[in-house]
This record gives C-alpha cells, structure tokens and sequence, in this order.
C-alpha cells in the first residue's frame, strides 16, 4: 500500500504526558502536512512540512505543539503536557511537489486524553 | 463568519436519486477548490479538485465552481448506498495552496 501512513491509530494518554504521532507520507511526495479534526468540526490546518525544514506553521497552538519532517524518517508531530482539550482526530496529508493543494490524508490518529 | 460554509446536514435521499451537495465560501482570492469523502472514523479521500471556475466530471461525480457567487457545488448521479459517507469542501489560494480551508462537512445517507 503505497498511501499515506499513520501511527498510532489510537492512543490514549493522561494529562500531563506526551503524545507523538508518526506520519509517513505517499511515495514520491515530499510535503507534509498536519490537521486536527475536533468533534463535529471541520479539518483545520496545522502546519507544513518539507523533509528538515518547516515551511508554514501558522496553525500550530503556539505552546506545547511542535512538528518535525528529518532527512530520515517519519514526519513527527509532538504534543507535550496533553490537556482534554488536545483529544481529537490528527490528519496527516502529503501531496506531489507541484501540486500542493492536491493532498491525500492517512488514516488518522485518535488522540484521547483522560 | 466561517471562511467556508456547509450545511452539515444530515441529508437523506434514496438510493438512485442525484445528490447536490454545497458549499459557499467569503474569500474571493480562493482558486482551488477540492471534494473529499470521509467515511466514519476514517480519513479524507480526495474525490475531485478544480482550479477557479467551471465544471469537472468524473464517473457518478460533477464538481462546479461559480466564483461570482462564492459557490461549489458536487453533484452524485445514481447515488448508491456506498456513498453514505460525509463529505467535505475544501479550498485554497495560489499563494499558499498548501492550508487547505475545510467545510464542517455535510452527513449523507443513501437509503437502499
């Protein structure tokens, strides 16, 4: 299967903890990009990645939230000190390199916190 | 006001019926514009994208775009009960394609 991957598809943690979410993008596609989906909203944009290099993260909460595409490797967007309010589904989406806005989304990662 | 508006629905029609889903939006710099359908607890999968306006079709599925009204629209023919899923507008600018703007989404059900 040569789509976007994600893991966790699931993961459960508690206030206070950490939270990573793995993302390993379509072949042949070198951009990244990061959505949150809370319940009953749309997809809302988070950030955008090149392999090293954070191209636009304007939709990224300011603290606690960080993302990472390295030369090797998964893209990795972290959560530290999780609070309810980060329970949500997290999209990864990646598209061809001349075609941005042409983005296909993996599976998702269902982030609970209790 | 939201960017991109969509009624959420929930939208029920019979199996066989054409299917007008909608979405109208208030920024007048967006060029692309995509469909996508999500099934539950499932990830977005990319129906059709157009670029500024007129219409594209794809099998069972006509996209339209009317810029002067801040309008799309996506068009299901014959729908079948496989389609029940919910679907979800999305749009960009030419600078900065990449933050695509999503629609809340709108419910559909196709009953057999």
């Amino acid at each position: 299967n040569a789509g976007v991957m994600q893991n966790p598809r699931h993961l459960v943690r508690r206030r206070g903890q950490e939270a990573r979410l793995r993302c390993s993008p379509m072949k042949g596609h070198s951009h990244v990009y990061w959505y949150r989906q809370l319940p009953e909203e749309g997809l809302k944009f988070m950030v955008y990645l090149q392999k090293e290099n954070i191209i636009d993260e304007s939709g990224m909460p300011k603290e606690r939230f960080s993302a990472e595409f390295p030369k090797e490797g998964p893209s990795i967007l972290r959560i530290q000190q999780v609070v309810r309010g980060d329970s949500a589904a997290y999209f990864c989406a990646s598209s061809p390199l001349v075609r941005p806005y042409e983005q296909y989304f993996g599976p998702g990662t269902r982030l609970t916190v209790t | 006001q939201k960017e991109v508006e969509q009624d959420p629905g929930p939208l029920s029609v019979p199996e066989g019926a054409i299917v007008s889903l909608n979405c109208t939006y208030s920024n007048s710099a967006f060029q692309y514009f995509m469909w996508y359908r999500q099934y539950s607890r499932k990830g977005p999968e990319l129906l059709m994208y157009t670029y500024s306006s007129g219409n594209k079709e794809d099998g069972r599925f006509t996209a339209q775009v009317d810029k002067s009204s801040k309008y799309i629209s996506l068009f299901i023919r014959d729908s079948q009960p496989s389609d029940s899923a919910t679907y979800l507008c999305a749009m960009s600018l030419i600078q900065g394609a990449q933050k695509l703007v999503f629609g809340q989404g709108t419910r559909l059900t196709i009953n057999p």
